[in-house]
């Protein structure tokens, strides 16, 4: 069974501070994601990696940074945070087979910024 | 124009009705679509893919219209536990990258 986590549920940070979200996969997937979801915006995409040390900018990246140093575990930076970061996070997986496009979400992590 | 177009809802239906979605999509070169279930506070998770011939699975049926662009999740025997959010899906130009729209929630009442 596929499992992604992520380091927390819910966090609480100010305006200004370095934030880091981690996210970790256990089934050897190449390809990870992360999205931010609000209301009516559905999921937008801010950052994938196709593989090791590999990043490429989806949507919406201003603002944020990635880091991919084990194939296992994808990490999101907000290097200063601001109140419009405030937003559920969501982190995915999938596997690098053109017959399959599932991706697999971790629990999300709800992030306000004071 | 959003990639992936769908009616917020809700729809709010009793048990035992069926129920329809409908989705549309503007990039034509799509060839993998899908649709999510998402409950309330939850991540989304697949539900079902739809291919060029469609899909069913139970109570639910996929279909994919290429001509008009739409795609259609069908639910019969709504059961209140059918009651979330259900996005739909499509692939990005075989990148991957899946495009999500903005979701249509259903409400089942007893």
């Amino acid at each position: 069974d596929v499992k992604v986590t992520q380091s927390s549920r819910y966090l609480v940070k100010r305006t200004g501070e370095k934030v880091f979200l981690e996210c970790v996969q256990d089934m050897d997937h190449e390809n990870m994601f992360w999205y931010r979801q609000d209301p009516g915006l559905g999921l937008r995409l801010i950052y994938f990696s196709y593989d090791v040390k590999m990043k490429e900018k989806g949507d919406i990246p201003e603002g944020y940074s990635v880091s991919r140093e084990k194939k296992e575990r994808f990490s999101l930076i907000l290097e200063s945070a601001s109140t419009n970061q405030t937003s559920m996070y969501l982190c995915a997986s999938s596997l690098q087979d053109m017959g399959s496009y599932e991706q697999y979400f971790g629990p999300g992590t709800r992030l306000t910024v004071t | 124009r959003k990639e992936v177009e769908q009616d917020p809802g809700p729809f709010n239906v009793p048990e035992g009705a069926t129920v329809a979605f409908n989705c549309t999509y503007s990039n034509s070169a799509s060839q993998s679509f899908f649709w999510y279930r998402q409950d309330c506070r939850k991540e989304p998770k697949l539900l079902m893919s739809v291919y060029s011939s469609g899909n069913e699975d139970g109570r639910f049926t996929a279909q994919l219209n290429r001509a008009s662009q739409y795609i259609s999740l069908l639910i019969r025997d709504s059961k209140l536990s059918d009651s979330a959010t259900y996005l739909c899906v499509s692939e990005m130009d075989s990148s991957y990258k899946l495009i999500f729209g903005s979701g249509t929630r259903l409400l089942v009442r007893p």
